[in-house]
C-alpha cells in the first residue's frame, strides 16, 4: 500500500554541524509535504512545509528539498544544536487532506 | 501564541472502563484531529471533525471511540471500554482549514489500560 517512510531511524550529529534527515514517499499524488519536530514528552511541532509545485524552501536555519522525481524529501537543519535533538518526522497530504505520518528519525545532537 | 490544550496529561485506567480525553482547540481553527502514538511509533491518524461532525476516520477508530464538540471550545474524545492496546499517547490537533493546512498539536494525553 502507500506509505511514508524515514531511511534512518537515528542520526548522530555533533553541534555545529549540518543535519540531513530523509523522507521517502509512495503516494504519487501527494501535493503538500510537512516536517514536524517532536521533543520528548511533546506533541509534534511544525517546522517547515513545502507543496508539490516547489523543489526547495528555506526558513530559519531549515530547508526541505522535494524531489518528486524519485518521490523523497529532505530536512536541513544548518548548523545543529543541542536544542534541536527530537524526533523528525516527515507528513504528506494527498487524495485525502489528512497527513500521514512516516515512522521518525531520532537525531542526537552532542554538544 | 495561541496553542491546543488538552487534559489530563495522564490518564491510568483499567480495563474495561470508558474514559473522556479533553481538547481546547485554537479558537479560530474549524478542522480538529486526534492522533495517537503508541510508544516508539509513528503518529497515526485517528479522527478529524468538522462542523460538528466526523469527517473522515480511520480503521483504528472503531466503534469504542466517538468523538464530540460539546461546546463552542471542547472537543473530547471518548473510549467506551477501553484495551490494554489503548494505551498510548494521544494527540489532538486543529487546522484553519483542511488542504494543504498545517496542523498544530496539543501536547498529549498519555493513556495507560492496565
Amino acid at each position: 500500500g502507500e506509505s511514508v517512510g524515514l531511511h534512518l531511524p537515528t542520526l548522530s550529529v555533533q553541534e555545529g554541524d549540518n543535519s540531513i534527515i530523509n523522507c521517502a514517499y509512495s503516494n504519487s499524488a501527494s501535493d503538500y509535504f510537512i516536517w514536524y519536530k517532536q521533543e520528548s514528552g511533546k506533541g509534534p511541532q511544525f517546522i517547515i512545509d513545502i507543496r508539490s509545485n516547489m523543489d526547495k524552501r528555506q526558513g530559519q536555519r531549515v530547508t526541505v528539498l522535494l524531489n518528486k522525481t524519485v518521490k523523497h524529501l529532505s530536512l536541513q537543519i544548518a548548523a545543529t544544536q543541542p536544542g534541536d535533538s527530537a524526533v523528525y518526522f516527515c507528513a504528506e497530504t494527498g487524495g485525502s487532506y489528512i497527513p500521514t505520518f512516516g515512522r521518525g528519525t531520532s537525531l542526537i545532537v552532542h554538544p | 501564541e495561541p496553542e491546543v490544550t488538552q487534559t489530563p496529561s495522564h490518564q491510568v485506567t483499567q480495563m474495561g472502563q470508558e474514559v473522556i480525553l479533553r481538547c481546547v482547540p485554537i479558537s479560530n481553527h474549524l478542522y480538529f484531529y486526534w492522533y495517537r502514538q503508541i510508544l516508539g511509533q509513528k503518529v497515526e491518524f485517528l479522527v478529524s471533525f468538522y462542523n460538528n461532525e466526523i469527517s473522515e476516520k480511520s480503521e483504528i477508530f472503531d466503534d469504542q471511540f466517538s468523538v464530540e464538540r460539546p461546546d463552542g471550545s471542547n472537543f473530547t474524545l471518548k473510549i467506551r471500554s477501553t484495551k490494554l492496546e489503548d494505551s498510548a499517547m494521544y494527540f489532538c490537533a486543529s487546522s484553519r482549514r483542511d488542504v494543504n493546512e498545517k496542523l498544530f498539536f496539543g501536547s498529549g494525553t498519555q493513556l495507560s489500560v492496565l
